[in-house]
């Protein structure tokens, strides 16, 4: 089973809110990612976690701050975001043996 | 990690071989070739990744060239849920990180 799960499956928010998105996997993969994806663009990395720790960080903005509580969870919590920030975020893991990466289905972000 | 290139569209018949292919004349030798493919709105798909010799899975073939500057992914009868973006990657694993181009849209059509 390769699976990545990810909720919400949608998410429009106002710029003064708060809100979180959420990935899940439960095949022992100790690396996982961010990626956001623009409109008709590839997909681009922000953040990996590898062992729960943040390794890599894109240079993305503070209103986007990843947390990673356990090895099977990883949260992306959006404050203050731009409408720009709208679009399509991915969550990926990694792990047992293998460095391929799975993804998750994404949760599409409205930003109004 | 070195750059790919690949045509932006293609279209395939569909039961016919779809031949998707990737230059990447700057590879090293430590790097591998991955392919992953992306249907509308949907997370990317792993398919199948190879160093130098030919791969071959339930999904699809990868044919690398002998001196690794390019590279071709077969998928062997396409159906109509083929149709996606299908990126070439070329990493260090372990290493490199996941940098996708511009891809090649694939549409299958019956």
């Amino acid at each position: 089973d390769t699976e990545v799960t990810q909720t919400p499956k949608h998410l429009v928010m106002g710029m003064t809110n708060k809100k979180s998105l959420k990935c899940e996997q439960h095949m022992g993969h100790r690396a996982m990612y961010w990626y956001k994806q623009k409109a008709k663009k590839p997909p681009e990395l922000m953040f990996v976690y590898s062992y729960e720790k943040l390794s890599i960080n894109e240079s993305v903005p503070s209103r986007f701050s990843p947390e990673c509580p356990n090895s099977s969870l990883l949260n992306l919590h959006l404050h203050a975001l731009q409408p720009e920030d709208s679009a399509l975020y991915l969550c990926a893991s990694s792990g047992g043996g293998s460095d391929t990466q799975y993804f998750g289905p994404g949760t599409r972000l409205t930003v109004l | 990690d070195a750059k790919t290139t690949q045509p932006p569209s293609m279209d395939c018949a569909e039961g016919r071989a779809a031949n998707l292919p990737c230059n990447h004349s700057t590879i090293s030798g430590n790097e591998y070739v991955y392919w992953y493919r992306q249907i509308h709105s949907q997370g990317p798909q792993y398919i199948i990744h190879g160093l130098k010799n030919n791969e071959t899975n339930e999904m699809a073939s990868l044919i690398i060239t002998e001196d690794r500057k390019s590279s071709t992914l077969i998928l062997p009868h396409a159906t109509l849920r083929d149709t996606a973006v299908y990126y070439c990657i070329v990493r260090v694993p372990w290493v490199g990180k996941l940098i996708f181009g511009q891809g090649t849209e694939l549409s299958v059509k019956p």
